[in-house]
Parts: structure tokens; C-alpha cells; sequence
């Protein structure tokens, strides 16, 4: 079954400004992570925040972890047309990484 | 070079012929995974393998089979593909025991007609 849910579903902004995206789940989790697909490739993991964590910073991504709501969200700071792409919650539940149906953002130059 | 390694990329085929598609990492990592997706739906695990000879289903893992020899190699056979089985596959691995991040082939996108 889904664990992750991301939203928004589809993101539009202009070059520079920040973009967020949050994701929600049910079941308690080991981590969450966050991972990026450009246009039909393979995902390329982001960032990993473990169940103690409640930020986590990796040069212009911010993400935040909030079991007692059971989501998550993931910031962009000064977004580049090279950010388009879709951006995937994954949580690692039972020895199992189950992944959100993703946001797809378009950073417009 | 780290990688996960999918073959073929791009594969056509018709209903209800046995194909395989291969997957390698050389990470030495303990677990494997495949994964379809497909439009609206997101990511859907198939199979997983936490080691050798481990193997156990994920969401959707009718009219598949995997198998998992040996450390490096976690192929996925469609014994007798069918239409709804059109579809982009994924293969990742991960060192299950740091818990650490997934890494990702560049998928197969199969059509089957």
C-alpha cells in the first residue's frame, strides 16, 4: 500500500523563489527520505531524515520531520531551472522504502 | 563508479513472451528491489531481497518472479507478460544494515502489445 502522499501534486515558480512541498504518512517509520526523478530517469536520493531528527539541511534543501503529524516537507531555497523535476517522500517502514505518487515542480527561468 | 545497472532500456514485446530483465549493482549491497511506475500511481514495489536466497513480495507482484543468486544480481521475469504489465521498471539496492538511501538504475520501459 502507499505510505507517503506528497503535496502539492504539481508546482510551478519562477527562478530564485523557494519551493515547498510537504508529504504525509500513516505508520511509524525508521526514516523518511527524499529523492529527485528528472523526466522519466532514475531517482537520485536527496536527503534522509531518521525518526529522531526533526531538520535537516543539504546546501539548498531544508527538510523537516514531524512524526507526531506523521509528515515531512522539503524546502528549496532559490530554485533553479535545473531543480524541474519530480520530487518523491519515500518512507522506510519493515525493511520496505514506499514511496509517495510524487510533486512534479517546474522552475520557470 | 557506484551504479545499478538495468537491462535492456528500452524493450517492445508480445503478449505472453518470457522475458527477463537484468539488474546489477556493484555496491555490495545487501537488498534489492524492483519497482514499476506507472502515471497517477507513483512507485510500486514488485519484489524485494534483503539477501542471497531471500526474496518476498511487495504491492504488486503478480506476473512476476525475481530470484536472487548471487550478492549482485536481482533479475525480473515476466514469465507471460500481458498489456497491463506495460510499464517503467526500476531497480534499486541499498545497504540495508546502515539504513542508508536507495540507489536507482535508469529503468526499463517495457511495452507490451
Amino acid at each position: 500500500s502507499q505510505q507517503g502522499e506528497e503535496d502539492p501534486q504539481a508546482l510551478s515558480i519562477q527562478e530564485g523563489e523557494n519551493a515547498t512541498m510537504n508529504c504525509s504518512y500513516k505508520t511509524s517509520i525508521n526514516n523518511l527520505q527524499w529523492y529527485r526523478q528528472n523526466s522519466g530517469r532514475g531517482l537520485v536520493h536527496l536527503i534522509l531524515i531518521r525518526s529522531n531528527e526533526r531538520e535537516k539541511h543539504s546546501g539548498r534543501l531544508r527538510v523537516t520531520l514531524d512524526t507526531s503529524k506523521k509528515s515531512s516537507s522539503l524546502l528549496i531555497t532559490a530554485s533553479r531551472a535545473a531543480d524541474t523535476a519530480s520530487y518523491f517522500c519515500a518512507t522506510d517502514v519493515n525493511n520496505r522504502l514506499a514511496f509517495g505518487k510524487g510533486n512534479q515542480v517546474v522552475v520557470i527561468p | 563508479e557506484a551504479q545499478v545497472t538495468q537491462n535492456p532500456r528500452y524493450l517492445i514485446t508480445v503478449t505472453g513472451k518470457k522475458l527477463t530483465v537484468t539488474c546489477s549493482q556493484n555496491m555490495n549491497h545487501e537488498y534489492m528491489s524492483w519497482y514499476r511506475q506507472d502515471p497517477g500511481l507513483g512507485l510500486r514495489q514488485i519484489y524485494y531481497s534483503m539477501n542471497v536466497e531471500v526474496t518476498d513480495k511487495g504491492d504488486v507482484p503478480e506476473g512476476y518472479k525475481v530470484s536472487r543468486k548471487e550478492k549482485r544480481n536481482f533479475p525480473l521475469i515476466l514469465e507471460s507478460p500481458s498489456p497491463n504489465q506495460t510499464s517503467l521498471y526500476f531497480c534499486a539496492s541499498s545497504n540495508r544494515v546502515r539504513n542508508t538511501e536507495a540507489f536507482f538504475g535508469q529503468g526499463t520501459r517495457l511495452t507490451v502489445v
